[in-house]
């Protein structure tokens, strides 16, 4: 059974770094074809694409926030850590990562199949 | 970034009827279109994804299609379970962006 699961603080003060780990179970992040994502949702509002890592270790962030993201991934221990720098108010969320996988040869449909539960996150002082 | 545009925002329906949504991006984005489901407090759930196929295990009253900018999910006989926001997202192009969600409620 594919699981991941997202733990860290619940609440950080304006201005320090988040740091979210996804521990993932029943994949390896050395498999082809599989990545780990991350995508936030602040409450009552819509999805947001923060990040994904690639097996092999290939990475890339959302436009808006890449200069506060690092996504990285510890493949002994099956976790993917998600770090955001200077946080603020409205960076207040529920945080999710996902498992994504892809078909196609030269074009590349992925999806999303499998989403941890969340993890909230309050900035305040 | 590709923007998604979903419409309506709000759906009122009943057990039975035939639901539309619509996704539409601001650029071309072929087939890279996924759907997600999400109920209150609870993660998302994935419907369609490359536009029209099938995830293993979603009932067969959900469908998907189009392509290039304009795409829909069809729920063809809203089910009791099938109350909750919709999402679309574009896996075309960094950065993936979603749509701002479709809410299926009980009329």
């Amino acid at each position: 059974q594919v699981t991941l699961k997202e733990s860290g603080p619940v609440l950080v003060k304006p201005t320090e770094t988040l740091t979210l780990t996804c521990t993932v179970s029943g994949f390896s992040l050395n498999n082809d074809r599989m990545g780990v994502t991350w995508i936030r949702q602040p409450p009552g509002k819509a999805l947001e694409w923060l990040a994904i890592i690639f097996s092999n270790d290939e990475k890339s962030y959302s436009t808006s926030l890449k200069t506060r993201l690092s996504i990285s991934k510890d493949t002994s221990k099956s976790q993917v850590v998600l770090s955001m720098t200077n946080m603020d108010p409205v960076d207040t969320a529920t945080y999710y990562c996902a498992r994504v996988q892809w078909f196609g040869t030269y074009f590349f449909y992925y999806y999303l199949d499998v989403w941890g539960e969340g993890t909230t996150v309050t900035v305040s002082s | 970034d590709i923007q998604l545009t979903q419409s309506p925002s709000f759906v009122s329906a009943s057990v039975g009827d035939r639901v539309t949504i619509t996704c539409r991006a601001s650029q071309g984005i072929t087939s890279y279109l996924a759907w997600y489901q999400q109920k209150p407090g609870k993660a998302p759930k994935l419907l369609i994804y490359a536009a029209s196929v099938l995830q293993s295990g979603v009932p067969s009253r959900f469908s998907g299609s189009g392509s290039g900018t304009e795409f829909t999910l069809t729920i063809s006989s809203l089910q009791p379970e099938d109350f909750a926001s919709y999402y679309c997202q574009q896996v075309k192009s960094y950065s993936w962006t979603f749509g701002q969600g479709t809410k299926v409620e009980i009329k």
